[in-house]
């Protein structure tokens, strides 16, 4: 089955700086791709999710890229903001009828001041 | 947030006890699923629903069970908890299984 791993598992970044979480995935057959982020005692929330036919997503300060061919994809955060602090989850997905969401274990981000 | 609530919120058990936690929706869509959330281990899928009474495993059903009598309601019972299930646990829904879930607020669950 699908194994998503992700890294760092922890990231440290100074306010205004880019912040940049890494997975990689095992099944070739997975072509989407969601992003969670979820703050200190709420539910995760879907940020930006990517599908296999576009190499690019943006939407205002974060991007996801997506490397099929060497089966992994990234976010990207831009100008970071103490607001962005959480933790971020990836996932994949392949989409045939009930295939499920494969998480990450998670990348716990802090934006210092 | 999506009409998606989880009751209890907090839970304090015995080890042996059942336990029993409920997700409610209010969108009327297909797909329901349990997930526990432990550190280090992200969010892993417990099990899922596609339909009224219609459920499966996911990657880690051992010790529990599901029941969807209703399209708003999705329960996850803990036959006999014990201190591993101690977790915390969040119902997530979607229209169908290729778009976006959703998730509800949470219920965290110590087993003693």
């Amino acid at each position: 089955g699908e194994n998503v791993e992700q890294h760092p598992s922890t990231l440290s970044v100074q306010e205004g700086d880019s912040a940049v979480i890494k997975c990689t995935y095992s099944d070739s057959a997975s072509n989407y791709f969601p992003w969670y982020k979820q703050e200190l005692g709420k539910r995760p929330q879907l940020i930006i999710d990517i599908r296999s036919n576009v190499g690019e997503k943006k939407d205002q300060r974060i991007a996801v890229t997506l490397n099929k061919t060497a089966k992994h994809f990234s976010l990207h955060i831009t100008e970071t903001q103490p607001e962005d602090s959480a933790v971020y989850f990836c996932a994949a997905r392949k989409e045939t009828s009930y295939d499920k969401v494969i998480f990450g274990p998670g990348t716990s981000l802090s934006v210092i001041p | 947030d999506a009409g998606i609530t989880q009751s209890p919120r907090h839970k304090v058990t015995e080890t042996g006890t059942p336990v029993t936690l409920r997700c409610h929706q209010t969108e009327n869509h297909r797909y329901m699923y349990w997930y526990r959330q432990d550190p280090g281990h992200g969010l892993r899928l417990i099990h899922y629903s596609y339909g009224v009474k219609d459920t499966d495993k996911g990657e880690v059903s051992d010790g529990y069970s599901v029941s969807r009598s209703k399209t708003e309601d999705f329960l996850l019972t803990l036959e006999s908890a014990t201190s591993s299930q101690t977790s915390v646990y969040f119902c997530a829904i979607s229209r169908d299984s290729q778009e976006t879930q959703y998730f509800g607020p949470g219920t965290r669950l110590l087993v003693l």
